[in-house]
């Protein structure tokens, strides 16, 4: 009865350099979602993907932020050329009807 | 922008009832009110979601209004382990082409 994974748990990396988040959303749940959440912030909706509709991307920040999912399941978040602004927890989660279940996070430190 | 209002905070005495309270006044028919909650350092976590009828489950009870324009999250009796960002979120139940608008939420503190 896996929840929903996330890895790395922590991440630090150099400005400047990419880096690649990876969500394994709980098997069979359709939909998908990607927030970032800044130090004592509220969480910021980023992407959306539901079954095989193209995805909302309405919220990634910039085009430095890009998203896939493939065979729709696992979720990999890719930030080319980090900013310091780019620090955050990201978090995942996955939905069937309703009720999201969050992953725990992944932490971007970028140095 | 998220569609409700919370407090931004509240306090809590361990062992008391603990009403959260959320203003949603322009929700609409199809919209339903879900109430996650945010421990320091973790996920979101699910508590409870209803339409119009009262719900109740093993964390909370949800009680809505007539009117639908408020609802209250109780917590029957809070534990220190309560202590948390509390989110009350109005959306279609279904995925289709609407994610959660997190606002800032209630911070609730439960005192010993």
């Amino acid at each position: 009865g896996a929840g929903v994974s996330q890895s790395p748990s922590n991440k630090v990396t150099e400005k400047g350099k990419d880096v690649e988040l990876r969500c394994d959303p709980i098997s069979g749940h359709t939909a998908l979602y990607w927030y970032r959440q800044s130090l004592g912030q509220g969480l910021e909706f980023l992407i959306y993907f539901q079954g095989n509709s193209a995805p909302d991307k309405s919220g990634l920040p910039s085009d430095r932020f890009s998203a896939e999912r493939t065979g729709g399941s696992v979720s990999t978040l890719t930030i080319q050329r980090t900013q310091q602004e780019d620090s955050a927890v990201y978090l995942c989660a996955s939905s069937l009807d309703g009720e999201q279940y969050f992953g725990p996070g992944t932490r971007l430190t970028v140095t | 922008d998220a569609k409700t209002t919370q407090p931004t905070s509240m306090d809590c005495a361990e062992g008391r009832a603990a009403n959260l309270p959320c203003n949603h006044s322009t929700i609409s028919g199809n919209e339903y009110v879900y109430w996650y909650r945010q421990i320091h350092s973790q996920g979101p976590q699910y508590i409870i979601h209803g339409l119009k009828n009262n719900e109740t489950n093993e964390m909370a009870s949800l009680i809505i209004t007539e009117d639908r324009k408020s609802s209250t999250l109780i917590l029957p009796h809070a534990t220190l382990r309560d202590t948390a960002v509390y989110y009350c979120i109005v959306r279609v139940a279904h995925n289709y082409g609407q994610n959660f608008v997190f606002g800032p939420g209630t911070r609730l503190s439960v005192l010993p």
